[in-house]
Formats: C-alpha cells, structure tokens, sequence
C-alpha cells in the first residue's frame, strides 16, 4: 500500500467551527488531492496540489482552503464548518498528475452538527 | 469540464457469473481511464486502468474496453466471486490536466 496516512480519521464537531484535516505521505509524490464522497455523488475534487506552494480549486472548493508547505504534507481547512460539510474526505496522491496512477488514503469521516 | 456517467448504480450477480460496468465521458481529450474499487471504510484502490491507444487490456478476470468513437468505457469481471462485492468508480483525465472526474459508483453484490 502507498505510504498515506489521514489523520484525524474520525471527527465530530459543531456549525461555525474551523475543522484541518491532514494528509501525509511518505512516496515523496508530487501531486496531492483532496476530495469528498457524499452517496450519489462519488468522489467530487476539492483542490489538488501540484508542488510546495502551489495549489488549485476542485469542482466543489467553496467554503475549503488548502495548503502545502511541505511535499509530504497537504492540509484541507474548513473555515467555518457547515452541515453541508459533513462526508468523507479523501487524499489522495499520483506522481505525474493528470494520466498516472491515484493512490487513495483511508478516508476521514466529518460530522458536523 | 469533463462529465463521467457510470451505470448502473447497484448489481447483483450470481458467483460464478459475469459482472459488466459501463461508463461514458463526454471529454474527447480524456485518454486516462482507471477503475477503483472501493471495499467498506476504505479508501478505492486502483483495480485496472486503460489508456486511448488501446482499446481493451486484461489482468486476470478483469478486463476493460474502451470505445473513444463512442466515448464509453467499460469494466468486465468474469467468475465472480464473493469477494469482488464492493463500490467500483470509473474515472476520466487527460495528460494535459491534473483532475480526475469520477462516475457516481456501482455497488456489485456477489451472491454465494
């Protein structure tokens, strides 16, 4: 298995808290996404990076903000949690980005109340 | 942007019998087409992919064809067993993007 980890992998919390979530590798790969997956819905992109510092929305980035400061790390922020908020959040990493291989982490289950 | 519609939602087949997902992208530049399976609180894992210079590739009981006049893909298991029961999700990108865009997901229940 890819070397990814999400951590918290459970979280409950309240309207109008800001939640982070993490993402860590440990395959030194280039590209990181973050995505949501909600029944009906499969897996909607949020934001990817594509390196240290650079960053680009999803299809679904309202109300989410990322950020990378480290090639390993990528950070999902919801600044102000709604219950729209409330799914499962998955990372994932590729190497070479658009035509390479996904590898997913274990997922983080938000509810917010 | 690129638009996957993956059918049918949910299937069940008997062990030992053929399972056959289809999807369709609407994206003519899409070339990267992989398929996931996702087992219950985990994450999907890469199960086959196929790219738009071929039209169909193998590993073991599962196969996908792809159809880039049609712009359709599909995902074939043969001998079903119970341990295929899980979510597949197809997906669509192209080399000169960094996104992936994901059908909505087949939930493939094997019964013994």
């Amino acid at each position: 298995d890819a070397g990814i980890t999400q951590s918290p992998r459970h979280k409950v919390t309240e309207t109008g808290t800001p939640v982070t979530l993490r993402c860590h590798q440990t395959e030194n790969h280039r590209y990181m996404y973050w995505y949501r997956q909600d029944p009906g819905h499969g897996l909607r992109l949020i934001h990817y990076s594509y390196g240290v510092k650079d960053t680009d929305k999803g299809e679904v980035s309202d109300g989410y903000s990322v950020s990378r400061s480290k090639t390993e790390d990528f950070l999902l922020t919801l600044e102000s949690a709604t219950s729209s908020q409330t799914s499962v959040y998955f990372c994932a990493i590729s190497a070479l980005g658009g035509t390479d291989t996904q590898y997913f982490g274990p997922g983080t289950r938000l509810t917010v109340l | 942007g690129e638009n996957v519609e993956q059918h049918p939602s949910t299937l069940s087949v008997q062990e030992g019998d053929s399972a056959v997902i289809k999807c369709t992208y609407s994206d003519s530049a899409s070339n990267y087409f992989p398929w996931y399976k996702q087992e219950l609180g985990k994450g999907p894992q890469l199960i086959i992919d196929i790219r738009s210079n071929v039209g169909e590739k193998k590993d073991q009981r599962i196969a996908v064809t792809l159809n880039k006049t049609a712009k359709h893909f599909s995902l074939h298991i043969t001998e079903t067993q119970p341990e295929d029961s899980a979510v597949y999700f197809c997906a669509a990108s192209r080399q000169t993007g960094n996104q992936f865009y994901f059908g909505t997901g087949t939930s493939l229940t094997v019964i013994p």
